[in-house]
């Protein structure tokens, strides 16, 4: 099974920051890499595809890179609304695995 | 629209059985692959199963191989899990996702999320 790391697994910035959360897996997925946002009581929401391509609907200040086994997921101009926690999920190969988990708190 | 509404959810005892069931609207059901992920209480996403488009491939984790069962009929726009011989670690929110791609397993809609119990 491929196994899913990120870092940090917490963080505490202020409005208007830009946050970086890794993501790093056991073995090279190409750009088969996902991040979501998941807030408490509701469904997780996809943010980005393949490892850099924005989801539709989703706000530009989401931006994804990476390729191999190393990616970030960057928000930049952190809002309210972001705080939440990121997981990054590949889909290079079954079983599907998401990484632990990034939570972003606002200051 | 698209929409995933998930019911079946609920509190059942070690060793017992509990059928999900995830009603799509909105787009044509027979088109996509779909999947089942859980959360379990204080812990992070955990991918459970699979299914394509057809019916005929199945997949699933390790953790829940021979006693999940995911299935989908297509003519009723629905997703099932059946879950037996169910163990106090599978308790967790359960959601139904809508796969985007055939060649791609990301998510881009989900259900509402289901919460199954197992304790006595």
């Amino acid at each position: 099974d491929i196994q899913m790391t990120q870092s940090p697994s917490s963080l505490s910035a202020s409005i208007g920051d830009r946050v970086t959360i890794t993501c790093r897996a056991s073995q090279s997925i190409s750009t088969f890499l996902n991040w979501y946002q998941h807030k408490a009581g509701r469904a997780p929401k996809l943010l980005i595809y393949t490892a850099s391509s924005l989801q539709s609907g989703v706000s530009s200040r989401f931006s994804g890179s990476g390729s191999g086994t190393d990616f970030t997921l960057t928000i930049s101009y952190l809002q309210p609304e972001d705080s939440a926690t990121y997981y990054c999920q590949q889909s290079y190969t079954t079983p599907i695995t998401f990484g632990p988990g990034s939570k972003v708190d606002i200051k | 629209e698209v929409q995933l509404v998930q019911s079946g959810g609920g509190l059942v005892q070690p060793g017992g059985s509990l059928r999900l069931s995830c009603e799509t609207s909105g787009f044509t059901l027979s088109t996509y692959a779909m999947n089942w992920v859980r959360q379990a209480p204080g812990k992070g996403l955990e991918w459970v199963a699979a299914i394509s488009s057809s019916g005929i491939s199945t997949y699933y984790a390790d953790s829940v191989k021979g006693r999940f069962t995911i299935s989908r009929d297509n003519s009723r726009n629905t997703l099932f899990l059946q879950m037996s011989s169910l163990r106090a670690g599978d308790t967790a929110v359960y959601y139904c996702a809508r796969i985007a791609a055939a060649d791609n397993y990301y998510f881009d809609y989900w259900g509402q999320g289901i919460l199954v119990t197992v304790s006595s």
